[in-house]
């Protein structure tokens, strides 16, 4: 399946510090998007990246993309406390419209 | 800035009833997507609607399921005979295939609650 796996599935650091997540998956893809979920709320779309990009960015998110490992890696920098949800990154394929996800990891920023 | 709106965010039903989750996509986006998430799992795709019709649906998309474009702004799910498992997060999003392709957008979600 194309699923998109995360991890670590939790992270915690002290804020100010970098948080890097990384994420697999297992088809070929067309797009690959990250979204923020605070705990029991809605998706934010936070980033995406073509499949023909290798890096992308957007204020204090950058994000890679290996199509040769089929592997993305978010990193935020000089994390905050509000940054602290959980992250998910899915994928979508060439003609079609769906998104598949992953599990997701949890940030936890230390104040 | 535009935003998915999901009504209601919580809902409670029993077993065996017929639940409507009610989304209002942003007004010029064209495709239309509900997806779930039960607690602590990921969230999975249900079904994508273009055109007023169903263009994608997944597996767990069957025939308890349904969708709707009552009118020129409402994109409804209904399930109509709800099992416990059916518990979950259901979001809805949309898309503008043509500005942003692939960009979904999702609403806050509703909680349902089978009992």
């Amino acid at each position: 399946s194309q699923q998109g796996e995360e991890d670590p599935q939790a992270l915690s650091i002290q804020e100010g510090e970098n948080a890097t997540m990384n994420c697999s998956y297992k088809t070929s893809i067309n797009n690959l998007q990250w979204y923020r979920q605070n705990s029991g709320r809605g998706l934010v779309h936070l980033i995406l990246i073509r499949s023909n990009e290798r890096e992308k960015h957007s204020g204090r998110l950058r994000v890679t993309l290996d199509t040769s490992k089929k592997s993305s890696s978010l990193l935020i920098t000089a994390s905050r406390a509000a940054d602290t949800a959980s992250y998910f990154c899915a994928t979508d394929r060439w003609g079609a419209q769906k998104l598949v996800f992953g599990q997701g990891t949890r940030l936890t920023i230390n104040p | 800035e535009p935003e998915v709106t999901q009504t209601p965010s919580h809902q409670v039903t029993q077993m065996g009833q017929e639940v409507i989750l009610r989304c209002v996509p942003i007004s010029n986006h064209l495709y239309f997507y509900w997806y779930r998430q039960i607690l602590g799992q990921k969230v999975e795709f249900l079904v994508s609607f273009y055109n007023n019709e169903i263009s994608e649906k997944s597996e767990i998309f069957d025939d308890q399921f349904s969708v709707e474009r009552p009118d020129g702004s409402n994109f409804t799910l209904k399930i109509r005979s709800t099992k416990l498992e059916d518990s979950a997060m259901y979001f809805c999003a949309s898309s503008d295939l043509v500005a942003q392709p692939y960009e979904q957008y999702f609403g806050p979600g509703t909680r349902l609650t089978v009992t």
